[in-house]
């Protein structure tokens, strides 16, 4: 079956702009998950959903960050006024439910320049 | 705080050769464990998961893993490498009631013909 997937794959903007990356996770999975993959940073988790409400949001960097999900099923991640240390790659999973296996999508690769 | 420690940040092995790994978490209690495999420009896969019962635990690409839980340690190990098995692979932890993962930073495999 299909997996997650995540649009665009590659996202260029200047500082200060905002952007929105989409998430599409595995149909019928209930909980979907962001994290952020960076040169300095590693892999650092953002935020989780369970259905489209949000129990943790304790890794978004700052109130710049925002991510919603509807439907239970699709999710935008929100960046606003972008700053060069947002550049990243944006990794979107989904599992079954919480405390399941999670499975990645592709990822969105934010420059901001 | 918990934390996963990957303390080889690059390897190179010869084709054929055996592999390990080296994963180290710091949790109160014993988490769950998962390494991940990340091909360049790609997701991240799962090679396989720990939650509990048999300590040696087989996952795809003939990769095992073993969790050593005086040791607080989770090696990956495949006894004969393959051109294409050059990749980064993180460790992961989840802790119980987890809602997330927490990464290790990683160990880049090379591959020499």
């Amino acid at each position: 079956g299909a997996g997650v997937s995540q649009s665009p794959s590659n996202k260029v903007t200047e500082k200060g702009k905002d952007v929105e990356l989409r998430c599409d996770p595995i149909s019928g999975h209930t909980a979907l998950y962001w994290y952020r993959q960076s040169l300095g940073q590693g892999l650092e988790f953002l935020i989780y959903f369970q259905g489209n409400s949000a129990p943790d949001k304790s890794g978004l960097p700052s109130d710049r960050f925002s991510a919603e999900r509807t439907g239970g099923s699709v999710s935008t991640l929100t960046i606003q006024r972008t700053q060069q240390e947002d550049s990243a790659v944006y990794l979107c999973a989904s599992s079954l439910q919480g405390m399941d296996e999670q499975y990645f999508g592709p990822g969105t690769r934010l420059t901001v320049t | 705080a918990q934390s996963v420690t990957q303390p080889d940040i690059h390897i190179t092995v010869s084709e054929g050769a055996s592999l390990e790994l080296r994963c180290n978490y710091s949790y109160g209690a014993t988490p769950y464990l998962f390494w991940y495999v990340q091909s360049p420009g790609q997701g991240l896969q799962l090679l396989l998961k720990y939650f509990s019962g048999d300590t040696l635990v087989q996952g795809i690409k003939g990769f095992e893993a073993e969790f050593k839980r005086s040791q607080s340690s989770f090696n990956l190990r495949k006894p004969s490498v393959h051109w294409s098995d050059a990749a980064e692979y993180f460790c992961a932890v989840g802790p119980y009631g987890y809602n997330k993962l927490i990464f290790g930073a990683g160990t880049r495999l090379a591959v020499h013909p």
